[in-house]
């Protein structure tokens, strides 16, 4: 079936640094990925949309400068998180739907999601 | 906004069915109801959705009412691995629309 992946799994940088999250949809082409990110007992919160070959569309109160989306590739989303600093620290988890049916789901028009990104910022 | 309400927490014992209801008295008549789960630290996992009528696979069965404003999630015989957080969704069928999720139910599955 259709499988979304992230790289890497978790990630400790310092404070002033970027980090980069990939995304990739491993059996399917994604012209849209959308980026969630989840703090620790709450519930996921979408950051923005990721498009293919456009833009990325933010939620409000999303920095776009501060959470950089490139989506170069129909099956490669990237989120970097510029100048982190302690309150970044997050869970980032990214999804696509498998619209084409190509990656053998039954096109049930749902969701799948990475195995999610664990950011800590010292 | 999210379009669903959901109770926030709920007990099952294990090899029971667990019923998790989901109130969306707003969904639009080609809106679905998806079910999502998300075990800790994991990302979410699909479950099933449905319109109108009632599903079944091999993961548990919704249940929606006739007017469509609520729905129930049947998990037949609930285990220990079903201990998650259930997150219930109203959205249209494939395409590229966004998807925001509300609160969920925790639910745990008890010895």
């Amino acid at each position: 079936g259709a499988v979304v992946s992230q790289h890497p799994s978790w990630v400790i940088c310092k404070s002033g640094t970027s980090v980069k999250i990939e995304c990739r949809s491993l059996d399917f082409q994604a012209t849209t990925m959308f980026w969630y990110r989840q703090f620790p007992k709450q519930s996921l919160m979408l950051m923005a949309t990721s498009n293919e070959g456009s833009k990325a569309t933010y939620e409000q109160g999303v920095e776009k400068d501060k959470f950089l989306i490139n989506h170069a590739s129909l099956t490669l989303s990237t989120l970097t998180v510029t100048s982190a600093h302690p309150e970044d620290s997050s869970f980032y988890i990214c999804s696509a739907r498998d619209i084409s049916g190509w990656g053998g789901s039954a096109n049930t028009g749902e969701l799948f999601f990475g195995e999610g990104s664990r950011l800590t910022v010292l | 906004d999210a379009k669903t309400t959901q109770p926030p927490s709920m007990d099952c014992a294990e090899g029971r069915a667990a019923n998790l209801p989901c109130n969306h008295s707003t969904i639009s008549g080609n809106e679905y109801v998806y079910w999502y789960r998300q075990i800790h630290s994991q990302g979410p996992q699909y479950i099933i959705h449905g319109l109108k009528n009632n599903e079944t696979n091999e993961m548990a069965s919704l249940i929606i009412t006739e007017d469509r404003k609520s729905s129930t999630l049947i998990l037949p015989h609930a285990t220990l691995r079903d201990t998650a957080v259930y997150y219930c969704i109203v959205e249209f069928s494939g395409g590229y629309q966004k998807v925001t999720f509300g609160t969920g139910t925790k639910l745990q599955v008890i010895p």
